[in-house]
């Protein structure tokens, strides 16, 4: 089925170990996105891409790394995971800028331990 | 920079009853208005969207919103709420010409029997 894919959707780390996010969409959407999700701060934008190869940072972009070098695909990277990263991340893609709404994958639980 | 304030960071209901979710966003020539809905241990779902004319909009599950830019709001209403409307709801604003989504930081609305 068509959608937009999120894996692992539950993943627990130490400190100090690098970790990477999968996120794959089968629409070929030119953008896509990285937020995370805290209590108390809704949602976040990290990262997020225009196209392959064009991705710019966000409110948030500390501590990590993305990369785009297929339409479909936008993993994100905690390089040295901190406690401070542990959260929900979603990732989502939309066709055009924000003129159009955004698809959300159902999330990654992160816990750093 | 954009920005956007919703009002109530929680709303209890009895069901059948009535429900407004309050929104504001900071002032800007256009503006693009999303509503989305986050169900438990999901990603969010647009529940709908206002990009120009009428300044009611009308989306899934009976929800509606009005556009009021004297007011600079973009409140959610439903007229009868069911259980299963339970849930977590986001109001996002983006600029014309922007390419990211400024969201709020959530309303639970909590519908009990």
């Amino acid at each position: 089925d068509a959608g937009i894919t999120q894996s692992p959707r539950y993943k627990i780390t130490e400190t100090g170990r690098q970790v990477t996010l999968m996120c794959h969409q089968t629409w070929s959407h030119s953008y896509m996105f990285w937020y995370r999700q805290d209590l108390g701060h809704g949602l976040r934008l990290i990262y997020y891409s225009a196209a392959a190869d064009i991705t710019d940072k966000g409110e948030v972009p500390d501590g990590y790394v993305v990369s785009r070098s297929k339409t479909e695909n936008f993993p994100l990277t905690l390089e040295s995971a901190t406690r401070s990263q542990t959260s929900v991340y979603f990732c989502a893609s939309s066709e055009q800028g924000t003129s159009q709404p955004q698809h959300f994958g159902d999330g990654t639980r992160l816990s750093i331990l | 920079a954009q920005s956007v304030t919703q009002l109530d960071s929680q709303v209890p209901v009895f069901e059948e009853a009535p429900v407004e979710l309050r929104c504001n966003y900071s002032s800007s020539v256009s503006v693009y208005l999303f509503w989305y809905v986050q169900y438990p241990n999901q990603g969010l779902q647009l529940l709908l969207k206002y990009l120009s004319g009428s300044t009611l909009v009308k989306g899934i599950n009976g929800f509606e919103a009005e556009f009021n830019k004297s007011q600079t709001s973009f409140h959610l209403r439903k007229p009868s709420v069911h259980i299963s409307d339970t849930a977590e709801y986001f109001c996002a604003v983006s600029g014309s010409g922007s390419e990211k989504l400024v969201f709020g930081k959530g309303t639970k609305l909590t519908v009990n029997p």
